[in-house]
C-alpha cells in the first residue's frame, strides 16, 4: 500500500500569509496526487488534481507542485475563508490513500 | 447540477447490516467510475470501494473486503453499498464520489454523506 505522510498536521497562520503544505508517498506515484479542502461539517472540496491542474472554480491563489514522492499545496495569500482542513489523496494505485490532513488555523 | 445523494445511514448493532444507497443526477451515471469514502469522527478520509462505470469490476480497501459490497443500477442511476458484519470501527459518515479517470485521476464531486453508527 502506497502511504502518503502529510505535514504539518496543524498550521497557525493569519490571513495575507502564504501557506506550504507538503505530501509524501511512499513510493512514487506518477503524478496521480489531487489536494481537497474539508470545511466542518461540510464534504470535501477538490481543489487540485494531477498534481498541479487547478480545479474549475477554484481560487486561483491556490497552487500544487511536486513530482515522485514529493507535492505540496501552496496557497500564495490566505484569506479568511480558506481556513479549513486540507487533505492529499493518491489514485496511483489500491487500495487508494489519503494523508492525515492539515488543519489550517487563525493565528 | 451534478448532484450526489446519500441515504440509508443508522444506528446498528456490532455484527448488523446497512445498505447505503447515492442517488446521482446531473452526468450520465453510467459513464463513471462510483465510489464510496468515509471519515469517522474527527478523523481523516478513508477510501472504501470503487465500481466501474458498468459495474463488472469493484475494488476495495482489505478491512472491508468480504464484508462490504459496492453496486450500481444504471438504470436507476443509483450507487449502493451493502455493510455486513458491521464493527464499531465502521462507525463513521460515508460520502459517495464520482471518480474522474482519464489522464489524470480523481474523486470530483461527493455527496453530502450518510452517518453509519455501529454501537451495542
Amino acid at each position: 500500500d502506497i502511504q502518503l505522510t502529510q505535514s504539518p498536521s496543524f498550521l497557525s497562520a493569519s490571513v495575507g500569509d502564504r501557506v506550504t503544505i507538503t505530501c509524501r508517498a511512499s513510493q512514487g506515484i506518477s503524478g496521480h496526487l489531487a489536494w481537497y479542502q474539508q470545511k466542518p461539517g461540510k464534504a470535501p472540496k477538490l481543489l487540485i488534481y494531477g498534481t498541479s491542474t487547478l480545479q474549475s472554480g477554484v481560487p486561483s491563489g491556490f497552487s500544487g507542485s511536486g513530482s515522485g514522492t514529493d507535492f505540496t499545496l501552496t496557497i500564495s495569500s490566505l484569506q479568511p475563508e480558506d481556513f479549513a482542513t486540507y487533505y492529499c489523496l493518491q489514485f496511483k494505485s489500491y487500495p487508494l490513500t489519503s494523508g492525515g490532513g492539515t488543519k489550517v488555523e487563525i493565528e | 447540477e451534478v448532484q450526489l445523494v446519500e441515504s440509508g445511514g443508522g444506528l446498528v448493532q456490532p455484527g448488523g447490516s446497512l445498505r447505503l444507497s447515492c442517488v446521482t443526477s446531473g452526468f450520465i451515471f453510467s459513464y463513471y467510475y462510483m465510489g464510496w469514502v468515509r471519515q469517522a469522527p474527527g478523523k481523516g478520509l478513508e477510501w472504501v470501494a470503487n465500481i466501474k462505470a458498468d459495474g463488472g469490476e469493484t475494488f476495495y480497501v482489505d478491512s472491508v473486503r468480504g464484508r462490504f459490497t459496492i453496486s450500481r443500477d444504471n438504470a436507476k442511476n443509483t450507487l449502493y453499498l451493502q455493510m455486513n458484519s458491521l464493527r464499531a470501527e465502521d462507525t463513521a459518515l460515508y460520502y459517495c464520489v464520482r471518480y474522474v479517470r482519464g489522464n489524470n485521476y480523481y474523486f470530483d464531486y461527493w455527496g453530502q454523506g450518510t452517518v453509519a453508527t455501529v454501537s451495542s
